[in-house]
């Protein structure tokens, strides 16, 4: 079953705009991280928060995470048309093995 | 190597045969996943290998399913018997040792019943 949901399903936006994707999810979580997936294949690691951190940065990437309020957000600043993708949330529910619990991910399309 | 390698790339074969998907981990990741990914389930965890034992099997969705890892290595999932059903793309993934590290992702293998 899915832990998360990411909002929105599909977003369009022009290259140099910014891009926010929402993720929440319903359980108590070891950490969350963000996937990158182009043409439905292998999926590419951006970036990895843990429970007890609330904010990250990587390059053009910040990733917010709200515990309370079972929720993280993605976003990519100055985007390129090359972040055309999908993007996916995934938790490691606390106490698990480890496996990732995907969200449906969220379609970016960045026209030049 | 240099990342996650699975094969085939692409498989299609026919309902009610037996079809082996392979993964290479990273050399030295003791943690190995398999996950799919289809249209109407999205991508979903299958099992979970800690060097040749399979702490977690939970996913895999019927007893037509099997996997197993050698030398704490290279791993194989078995599919018998296939259905349409089972048509997705099938991704490895492996991480270095704890539960909760950073995965990194084969190329999957994209698996056609027909």
């Amino acid at each position: 079953s899915q832990q998360g949901e990411e909002d929105p399903q599909a977003l369009s936006i022009q290259e140099g705009e910014n891009a926010t994707m929402n993720c929440s999810y319903k359980t108590s979580i070891n950490n969350l991280q963000w996937y990158r997936q182009n043409s439905g294949r292998g999926l590419v690691h951006l970036i990895l928060i843990r429970s007890n951190e609330r904010e990250k940065h990587s390059g053009r990437l910040r990733v917010t995470l709200d515990t309370s309020k079972k929720s993280s957000s993605l976003l990519i600043t100055a985007s390129r048309a090359a972040d055309t993708a999908s993007y996916f949330c995934a938790t490691v529910v606390r106490g698990s093995q480890g496996n990732l619990i995907f969200g449906k991910g969220t379609k970016l399309s960045v026209k030049p | 190597g240099a990342g996650v390698s699975q094969s085939p790339s692409n498989k299609v074969t026919e309902k009610g045969k037996d079809v082996e998907l392979r993964c290479d981990p990273i050399s030295g990741h003791t943690a190995l996943y398999w996950y799919r990914q289809s249209l109407g389930q999205g991508l979903e965890f299958l099992i979970y290998f800690q060097g040749n034992s399979a702490p977690d099997k939970s996913g895999l969705p019927s007893d037509r399913f099997s996997a197993e890892r050698t030398g704490g290595s290279v791993s194989t999932l078995t599919i018998q018997r296939t259905q349409q059903e089972d048509s997705a793309v099938y991704l490895c993934a492996s991480s270095l040792d704890a539960p909760g590290d950073t995965q990194y992702f084969g190329p999957g293998t994209r698996l056609t019943v027909l």
